[in-house]
């Protein structure tokens, strides 16, 4: 799946729940982001990492953790704190920092119930 | 930082007519600017991408241009299809920095056959 696989591609969450998607890649890429995906708004980063055990907030990390402990896998914890989290989530990768070779995932529709 | 505007928003053609998308970034340094495509529901894929030592880059239909000095860089489609109906993003970033791309907020073309 074009070497960076997410999953679920839908996922459902009641009001008060946290919910971790998933992104693995194999692409051996150091740098891997989330992007929150909302019609009209364009993407916007959540958080970066680009580099294991290290990552960045982004423009809207409020409401969202991750972790980095393998350099093939960052996940995403969409926490209660979180007031509007229904949207499209992507994933991403690059062999390194400034975007070059840049990787999506197929995404996760996330819906709140 | 860097700030990306892309215009228009919404673009509507007829099947065989050409297409234009215009980005304007703000950031003199930047020296990297891709072009993705992302179908309904898909990932965005990266369908061109030019870099500040040259002033356009072609692949067949598509083709990009980059004016360093007015600080801009346009996606032009040519005889368009169906199938190019999509929504087309921008970006500007450093290749070799540590940088994060900065989106534009899409473009949503429209193919009429």
């Amino acid at each position: 799946d074009g070497g960076i696989t997410q999953s679920p591609k839908y996922l459902f969450r009641k009001e008060g729940q946290n919910v971790t998607l998933s992104c693995e890649q194999n692409l051996n890429h150091d740098a891997m982001y989330w992007y929150r995906q909302d019609p009209g708004q364009g993407l916007r980063l959540i958080y970066y990492s680009q580099i294991v055990n290290d990552f960045q907030k982004g423009d809207i990390a409020e409401g969202y953790s991750v972790s980095r402990e393998k350099k093939e896998s960052f996940p995403l914890t969409v926490t209660s704190a979180q007031k509007n989290p229904t949207a499209f989530y992507l994933c991403a990768s690059s062999m390194g920092p400034g975007g070059y070779g840049y990787t999506f995932g197929s995404g996760t529709r996330l819906t709140v119930v | 930082g860097e700030n990306v505007e892309q215009h228009p928003s919404t673009l509507s053609v007829q099947e065989g007519d050409s297409a234009v998308i215009k980005c304007t970034y703000s950031d003199s340094a930047s020296n990297y600017f891709p072009w993705y495509k992302q179908e309904l529901g898909k990932r965005p894929q990266l369908i061109i991408d030019i870099r500040s030592n040259v002033g356009e880059k072609k692949d067949q239909r598509i083709a990009v241009t980059l004016n360093k000095t007015a600080k801009h860089f346009s996606l032009h489609i040519t005889e368009t299809q169906p199938e190019d109906s999509a929504v087309y993003f921008c970006a500007a970033s450093r290749v070799g920095g540590s940088y994060i791309p900065t989106f534009g907020r899409g473009t949503s073309l429209i193919v009429h056959p």
